[in-house]
């Protein structure tokens, strides 16, 4: 059973960036898709991004193109997500994802706690 | 990018109604689709994924069905605890959420 545990919670201001982590376990961290998801107050799930780390494969949405940066450590099975140019729309609680499928994209099956990341100054 | 549109945005219901929710991709997907249960303050949990497959441990009362442009999400007899959110997702290499569909009791 695979478990993710995110870092706390993040207060930031506008123009900073913030570097959320997601630890894995029990399961073979680098063979499954990591992916980044969002939701803001009051709206809907919001996909950002993800890797597959055995492939050397990352996607982003297009609107955080530039902007977020998904990373992995595979020697702590870590996930990072990193946005920069913080603004105060990016407010929102950050969950990692992990999907059910060896190297491949599909359906997440396991997700963080969320990380509740406000910008505000 | 596919654009995924659920129906309806909010839904009233009562303790044993079954309900359905649809979702319309704006391209064929086959069967690439999952279906997401959202309480507040919790993550996200996964109830069908490739449309149709329940995941282990889901009750039995939730069924999705649909391939290409259209799918639903039937839940047959709601208990107390269903009364959250929903999203149907689109997952490939860019994937894509519905806008939700927030289930109210009547």
């Amino acid at each position: 059973q695979v478990q993710l545990v995110q870092s706390g919670a993040e207060v930031k201001t506008p123009g900073s960036s913030v570097k959320v982590s997601c630890k894995a376990s029990g399961r073979f961290f680098i063979s499954y898709a990591i992916n980044w998801v969002r939701q803001a107050p009051g709206q809907g799930l919001e996909w950002m991004g993800g890797v597959i780390p055995i492939l050397y494969t990352s996607n982003y949405a297009q609107r955080f193109q530039g902007r977020v940066t998904i990373s992995t450590d595979e020697s702590t099975s870590t996930a990072y997500m990193e946005l920069s140019s913080l603004r105060s729309e990016d407010t929102a609680v950050y969950y990692c994802a992990t999907t059910m499928t060896q190297k491949t994209w599909g359906a997440f099956d396991a997700w963080g706690q969320g990380t509740v990341v406000t910008v505000s100054s | 990018a596919i654009q995924l549109t659920q129906s309806p945005s909010s839904l009233s219901a009562s303790v044993g109604d079954r309900v359905t929710i649809t979702c319309r991709a704006s391209q064929g997907i086959s069967s690439a689709l999952a279906w997401y249960q959202h309480k507040p303050g919790k993550a996200p949990k996964l109830l069908i994924f490739d449309a149709s497959n329940l995941k282990s441990g889901v009750p039995s009362r939730f069924s999705g069905s649909g391939s290409g442009t259209d799918f639903t999400l039937t839940i047959s007899s709601l208990q107390p605890e269903d009364f959250v959110t929903y999203y149907c997702q689109h997952f490939n290499s860019y994937p894509t959420f519905g806008q939700g569909t927030r289930l109210e009791i009547k």
